[in-house]
């Protein structure tokens, strides 16, 4: 079966960097593209940006360029998000979702689990 | 950016009843939108694609519909397990973006 699995929740300070991994099964992985979506606790969904997971190429969202690093490890399956520089403000669960193999077919039909990312002094 | 404007934000309804949730888009999105149901702790689930289409495994009391800049989606009969805030999101244009949501609890 397709799954999407994510790695651990992360406690952050100020200033450093996080990895997110997100560990595909059950497909080709290189047949559909990876989507990041975040999260604020009891807010709502905000698209961060996907990577096409055939040439490597990120599309970063407005608010998410910069510190923001989209990449892949195609031999294991696995889609990343680096994230430097944090904030108090990028606390959030962050998802990876499954997008489609063609731009107009990209629903989300499969999700990971969500990694709380949590930043704080 | 495409604007989602979800209605309402929140809404209480009683078992059996039929509820719509309402998805308005500030330019045409050419029916290339998505239903997510997402329950507390969990990831979002997709419902419908395509604006009216089931996903399988989706039981058939939830539907999509619309065109253009107006969408809906409607559950028949609710149940227990249909507690949860509901989104609505647009891959007609990038960035892709949602709804705001709605949160459904039983009245």
């Amino acid at each position: 079966q397709i799954q999407l699995v994510q790695s651990g929740p992360e406690l952050k300070k100020p200033g450093e960097s996080v990895k997110i991994s997100c560990k595909a099964s059950g497909y080709t992985f290189t047949d559909y593209a990876m989507h990041w979506v975040k999260q604020v606790p009891g807010k709502g969904l905000k698209w961060m940006g996907w990577i096409n997971t055939y040439t490597g190429k990120p599309t970063y969202a407005d608010d998410f360029k910069g510190r923001f690093v989209f990449s892949l490890e195609a031999s294991a399956s696995t889609a990343n998000l680096q994230i430097s520089n944090l904030k108090n403000e990028d606390t959030a669960n962050v998802f990876c979702a499954r997008g489609g193999t063609t731009v107009a077919m990209d629903w989300f039909a499969y999700w990971g689990q969500g990694t709380l990312v949590t930043v704080s002094s | 950016d495409i604007r989602m404007t979800q209605s309402p934000a929140s809404l209480s309804a009683s078992l059996g009843e039929t509820v719509n949730i309402e998805c308005l888009a500030s330019e045409d999105i050419y029916s290339d939108l998505a239903w997510y149901q997402q329950k507390p702790g969990k990831s979002p689930q997709l419902l419908i694609y395509n604006a009216n289409s089931l996903q399988n495994g989706v039981p058939s009391r939830f539907s999509g519909s619309g065109s253009g800049t107006q969408y809906s989606l409607k559950i028949n009969s609710l149940q227990s397990e249909d507690v949860a805030t509901y989104f609505c999101q647009q891959y007609n244009n990038y960035p892709r973006t949602f709804g705001g949501g709605t949160k459904l609890e039983l009245k």
